[in-house]
C-alpha cells in the first residue's frame, strides 16, 4: 500500500533552518509528483511547493519562494523540504502529500520555532 | 492569491445530512475540479472526496460532492460519530501554480 513516511519534530531558533524528509514507498516514486504543505496552528491548509519526482523539475508558492528547497534522492525514493531563515510563525505541522490530488499523505512533521 | 470560502462550522445530530459549502470564483471553482479532504482529531488529512463527486477506495457513499458555478458543496447523509472532523475544500489555482485551501469546516455530531 501506498506510504509516505515523515521526519519527526524538530525545534528550531529564529533564522535556523529545518529540514523535513518524505519517504514514499508502495508505488513507483518517479512517477508522481511530491507536494508540501504546511498547517499551522488554527490556520488553513497552505501549498508550499511540489516536485516532479521523475525529472526533479520544482515549483514554489511565490509567499515561500527564496526560503524554501525541495529536492528528492530517488534511489531512496525520498524527498525533502527545506524551509530557511525561520521564523516564530513558521511554527507549524509540515506535511508531504502525492500528486495534485493530494491523494496519500504524510503523518506530518511539527517544526516548532522557538527561542 | 484567491481564497476559498467555506463556514467555520457545521452539526447535525446522527442519521442526519449536512451539508458543507466552499465559495471560490470564475478563477478558481469556475473553471477547475474540487477535492474534498477529511482531517480527523491529530491526523493528517485524507482524500474524501476528488473531481467534484469522486470517492477514493474505502469512503462510504454518504459522502458526496457537487458543483454550481463558482461553489462547490460537501454532502454527509446518515451522520455518524466518526464524521467529526475538520472538512477542507481544494482546487488548483493557475496563479500560483499549486493547490489552494478552503479555511476548513468542523462537523460536530450533536
Amino acid at each position: 500500500q501506498v506510504q509516505l513516511v515523515q521526519s519527526g519534530a524538530e525545534v528550531k531558533k529564529p533564522g535556523a533552518s529545518v529540514k523535513v524528509s518524505c519517504k514514499a514507498s508502495g508505488y513507483t516514486f518517479t512517477s508522481y509528483a511530491l507536494y508540501w504543505v504546511r498547517q499551522a496552528p488554527g490556520q488553513r491548509l497552505e501549498w508550499m511547493g511540489w516536485i516532479n519526482a521523475g525529472n526533479g523539475n520544482t515549483k514554489y508558492s511565490q509567499k515561500f519562494q527564496g526560503r524554501v528547497t525541495i529536492t528528492r534522492d530517488t534511489p531512496a525514493s525520498t524527498a525533502y523540504m527545506e524551509l530557511s531563515s525561520l521564523r516564530f510563525e513558521d511554527t507549524a505541522v509540515y506535511y508531504c502529500a502525492r500528486a495534485s490530488i493530494l491523494d496519500y499523505w504524510g503523518q506530518g512533521a511539527l517544526v516548532t520555532v522557538s527561542s | 492569491q484567491s481564497v476559498l470560502t467555506q463556514p467555520p462550522s457545521a452539526s447535525g445530530t446522527p442519521g442526519q445530512r449536512v451539508s458543507i459549502s466552499c465559495s471560490g470564483s470564475s478563477s478558481n471553482i469556475g473553471n477547475k475540479i474540487v477535492n474534498w479532504y477529511q482531517q480527523l482529531p491529530g491526523t493528517a488529512p485524507k482524500l474524501l472526496i476528488y473531481s467534484y463527486n469522486q470517492r477514493p477506495s474505502g469512503v462510504p457513499d454518504r459522502f458526496s460532492g457537487s458543483k454550481s458555478g463558482t461553489s462547490a458543496s460537501l454532502a454527509i447523509s446518515g451522520l455518524q460519530s466518526e464524521d467529526e472532523a475538520d472538512y477542507y475544500c481544494a482546487t488548483w489555482d493557475d496563479s500560483l501554480n499549486g493547490p489552494v485551501f478552503g479555511g476548513g469546516t468542523k462537523v460536530t455530531v450533536l
